[in-house]
Parts: C-alpha cells; sequence; structure tokens
C-alpha cells in the first residue's frame, strides 16, 4: 500500500544536537501527525497538524504542515538520552480515519 | 482519562490456529482502528470501526476480521495462521468527530509469534 517517504532512516548523534527529519508524500493530507515508539510499545502521539502551514510546538519539539499538503518535518532541539527511539510521521487523508505511516527515523542519541 | 489498552500483550500460536485480540479505546472515542507493525512491512493499516460498523478496510486478506461492540470495545481475530501473521498489532482510538482530521491514539499493541 502507499506509504510516506520519510529520512533519514536512522541518525546517530551526540546529546546536545538538534535533529530534523521529514516526510513527504505523492498525494495530499488533512492532517500530519508525528509519533514515537519505544520497543515493544505502541507509538505515542508527539504533535498533531491541521491546517496547511502550521507550526506547532510541543516542548523541544517542532513541527510544519507543509504548504502543499504533502510534506511535513519535525525537529527535536538539544537532544537529550530519553529521546532515543523510532520517529513516524503518519498521515491522514481523505480515505476515511485511514494513517499512512512514513517508514520510521530512528535516533540514537550518544551521551 | 485512561489509555487504549489492549490484551493480551503477548500471544504465541501455532500455524492454523485462530486468534483474537481485544482493544478497549479511550473513554468517550468512537472510533477504533487496527494496524499490523512489521520489521518488513512497517505500519500497515488492518480495518477501522466506528458505531459498531466497519467503515475502512486495507488489503488483508478475509482471514482478518473485526468486529466492534456497543461500547467500542472492538476485537480483531486471525484465523487459519501464518507464519508471516507475526506481529506487533496495534489498536487505535479517536473520537471519530469528523474524518480526515482525526488524532488516533495508540494502545501498546499485542505481540503475536506465530510458530
Amino acid at each position: 500500500g502507499q506509504q510516506l517517504n520519510q529520512s533519514p532512516q536512522s541518525m546517530f548523534i551526540q546529546e546536545g544536537e538538534d535533529v530534523s527529519m521529514n516526510c513527504t508524500s505523492s498525494s495530499i493530507f488533512n492532517t500530519w501527525l508525528w509519533y514515537k515508539q519505544d520497543p515493544g510499545e505502541g507509538p505515542v502521539l508527539l504533535i498533531a497538524l491541521y491546517k496547511a502551514g502550521e507550526l506547532t510546538s510541543n516542548g523541544r519539539l517542532t513541527a510544519q504542515f507543509g504548504i502543499t499538503r504533502k510534506d511535513s518535518f519535525l525537529n527535536i532541539s538539544a537532544s537529550i538520552p530519553s529521546d532515543v527511539g523510532i520517529y513516524f510521521c503518519a498521515g491522514l487523508g481523505n480515505a476515511g480515519n485511514m494513517l499512512t505511516f512514513g517508514g520510521g527515523t530512528r535516533l540514537m542519541v550518544k551521551p | 482519562k485512561a489509555g487504549v489498552t489492549q490484551t493480551p500483550r503477548y500471544l504465541i500460536k501455532t500455524r492454523g490456529q485462530q486468534v483474537t485480540l481485544s482493544c478497549s479505546p479511550i473513554s468517550g472515542h468512537r472510533s477504533v482502528s487496527w494496524y499490523q507493525q512489521t520489521p518488513g512491512q512497517g505500519l500497515q493499516f488492518l480495518f477501522e470501526y466506528f458505531s459498531e460498523t466497519q467503515r475502512n478496510k486495507g488489503n488483508f486478506p478475509g482471514r482478518f476480521s473485526g468486529r466492534q461492540f456497543s461500547n467500542s470495545r472492538s476485537e480483531m481475530n486471525v484465523s487459519t495462521l501464518e507464519l508471516g501473521d507475526s506481529a506487533l498489532y496495534l489498536c487505535a482510538s479517536s473520537l471519530a468527530s469528523t474524518r480526515g482530521t482525526d488524532t488516533q491514539y495508540f494502545g501498546p499493541g499485542t505481540r503475536l509469534t506465530v510458530l
């Protein structure tokens, strides 16, 4: 099925560095969601974006809904060890309440 | 407010058996969606239930089915299990106030292993 193109696939950074990841799609979405998943657990919602151009922050996290409605990015500032995990973008379009997910970005933080 | 709960958390079955997974949504949420997560295919949509009716369905064989009860709790059933059905099965709930703008909240998942 359709998937979102999420990049990078993995990142290994130093504690304190900023991180940026993004998702692109060939289709437009009405909602972009960013989740974080720890091993063996379900995805936890980080940020929800509902409007093209919207820029939303949640603590050290900032995400934007692209103007074309086909992309979104997530920034994490001043990374800390507990930021380690897999980050997923997900889009919600007109095909009902069905999320389309990116392949995930695995973030590793070196103390 | 309690989050989405899923039972059981872990399950081991053998090929050919069937399995039923359960999901209790966040109180007040009327939509329940199910997803399968595997290392190879990532997160894939199985189906969504709203008001006891299946509203959307992904590209999975008929061996995968589900239902929703009047209290919005949902069950997912997989019959004639295959090795490839080994996965983390995730349930997500949402208010379903407006289609296409709903925010979905996930449960911890059920890890199914088929031997």
